[in-house]
């Protein structure tokens, strides 16, 4: 099993819509969860913190269940720049950047 | 505009060349990563320095030579690499190794070895 898991996608929307992208992880331990964004050819770009309690900003909601060992990201009225992929990053050590896995991304395409 | 800036953007290199990468960061940070991303795979961690000196080494290959002159500057010196090696490589920096996820990337250095 992967540490972090991701649905590929590609996920292909209308302008408007709500999407969800789930992420699994495999370390029971883990401690920090991050969400964050690459566009096309650019580097990643944090996008969120995923808070135990879960949280919001704007469109996005992030949430956390440590019971089934996922995090989830949810984009609500969705807009041609939300276009990217979303990577799903899990810290397996609270101390320090070293452990951070990576998952592969999830592919999000808005369409007019 | 970005805080992180890597040159050069893009390298093509042929298995005996040396070339060198360089990441510069003007955010006042004191911990710098090298990441490779490779088509189909996760984010790798290569190194990590905090401070300039180096925490952490992933098994990475002697083929590839990182060097820390000072807290804003990252090289990665690249010698008789192989095919395999081509990605992308990204420089990030955090304010210490400490901080928990958030890394601020360059928009990368893409190395194709001929």
């Amino acid at each position: 099993r992967k540490e972090v898991e991701q649905d590929p996608g590609p996920f292909n929307v209308p302008e408007g819509a709500t999407v969800a992208f789930n992420c699994t992880y495999s370390n029971s331990a883990s401690q920090s969860f991050f969400w964050y964004r690459q566009d096309c050819r650019k580097e990643p770009k944090l996008l969120m913190s995923v808070y135990s309690s879960g949280n919001e900003d704007g469109r996005f909601t992030a949430q956390l269940n440590r019971a089934s060992q996922y995090i989830s990201l949810l984009i609500r009225d969705s807009k041609l720049s939300d276009s990217a992929t979303y990577l799903c990053v899990v810290n397996s050590n609270a101390g320090n950047n070293r452990k951070l896995i990576w998952g592969l991304g999830t592919s999000l395409a808005v369409n007019p | 505009e970005t805080g992180v800036t890597q040159t050069p953007r893009h390298l093509v290199m042929g298995m005996t060349n040396k070339k060198s990468l360089k990441c510069e960061q003007h955010l006042g940070h004191n911990a710098m990563y090298w990441y490779k991303q490779s088509a189909k795979k996760p984010l790798e961690l290569m190194f990590v320095y905090s401070l300039e000196e180096r925490v952490e080494n992933n098994s990475v290959p002697s083929r590839f030579s990182p060097e820390c002159p000072n807290s804003s500057h990252l090289f990665l010196h690249l010698h008789t690499l192989q095919p395999e090696d081509s990605a992308l490589y990204l420089c990030a920096s955090s304010r210490t190794d400490s901080d928990t996820g958030e890394l601020f990337f360059g928009e990368g250095s893409r190395l194709t070895v001929l």
